[in-house]
């Protein structure tokens, strides 16, 4: 069974850095073909993607963030990490991680399991 | 180009059909999947690839592409199928991924 789980500080004053976890279980992001990524969803607002990990540690990041997210990871202990610096009221969202993985019969089967995300806010 | 665009409300009667639709560049080269979205709840994949349901997807929905276009068809709505729906794929680069601005959709 798949699962997925986010963790981190529901509150964060303005410049500072975010750091969430997602915890997973049911897959190995050191198999083939897998990856984790991290999307947001402000309140009442779309989703919007952030970032993704692959299996061979090949990273990306939305063209719009990408000077302020890092995302990592730790095989051994089934977690990926984002982080995101100088964090401004804007940036109160739902973090949700999700899992998308490479078939190579059906091609990408994207963001197929998710957290049930965490909501952060950005106040001072 | 990165963007997606969706129709940001659609609405339809109860056991009629209505399509959702997904406009980008991307789409030309890279499938679409689409998401429903429930208040208060993660996102549910309901359709990837060519149109391809995930196990326990009723075989209502249902994925088609054209050109520029993306499309989520549910055939006989549902009350239950009362959601925000988002459309996903990549950008002509291949290795970022974009959401549609989403499509709420109301079951009369």
């Amino acid at each position: 069974q798949v699962t997925l789980r986010e963790s981190g500080p529901a509150l964060v004053k303005p410049t500072q850095t975010l750091t969430l976890t997602c915890t997973f279980s049911g897959f190995s992001l050191s198999t083939s073909g897998m990856c984790v990524s991290w999307v947001r969803q402000p309140p009442g607002k779309a989703l919007e993607w952030l970032a993704l990990i692959d299996w061979d540690d090949d990273k990306y990041y939305s063209t719009s963030l990408k000077t302020r997210l890092t995302i990592s990871k730790d095989t051994s202990k089934n977690q990926v990490v984002l982080t995101m610096t100088n964090m401004d009221p804007v940036d109160t969202a739902t973090y949700y991680c999700a899992r998308l993985y490479y078939d190579i019969l059906t091609g990408y089967v994207p963001f197929d399991y998710w957290g049930q995300g965490t909501l952060v806010t950005v106040s001072s | 180009s990165s963007e997606l665009t969706q129709d940001p409300a659609v609405s339809v009667a109860l056991g009629q059909t209505v399509r959702i639709t997904c406009q980008g560049d991307s789409l030309r080269s890279y499938y679409a999947s689409w998401y429903q979205q429930k208040p208060g709840q993660a996102p549910v994949l309901v359709i990837y690839g060519k149109n391809n349901r995930p196990s326990g997807i009723p075989d209502r929905f249902s994925g088609s592409s054209s050109g520029n276009t993306a499309s989520l068809t549910i055939t006989g709505a549902q009350a239950e199928d009362e959601a925000d729906y988002y459309c996903n794929s990549r950008d002509s680069s291949g290795n970022i991924w974009v959401f549609g601005g989403g499509t709420k959709l109301t079951v009369l």
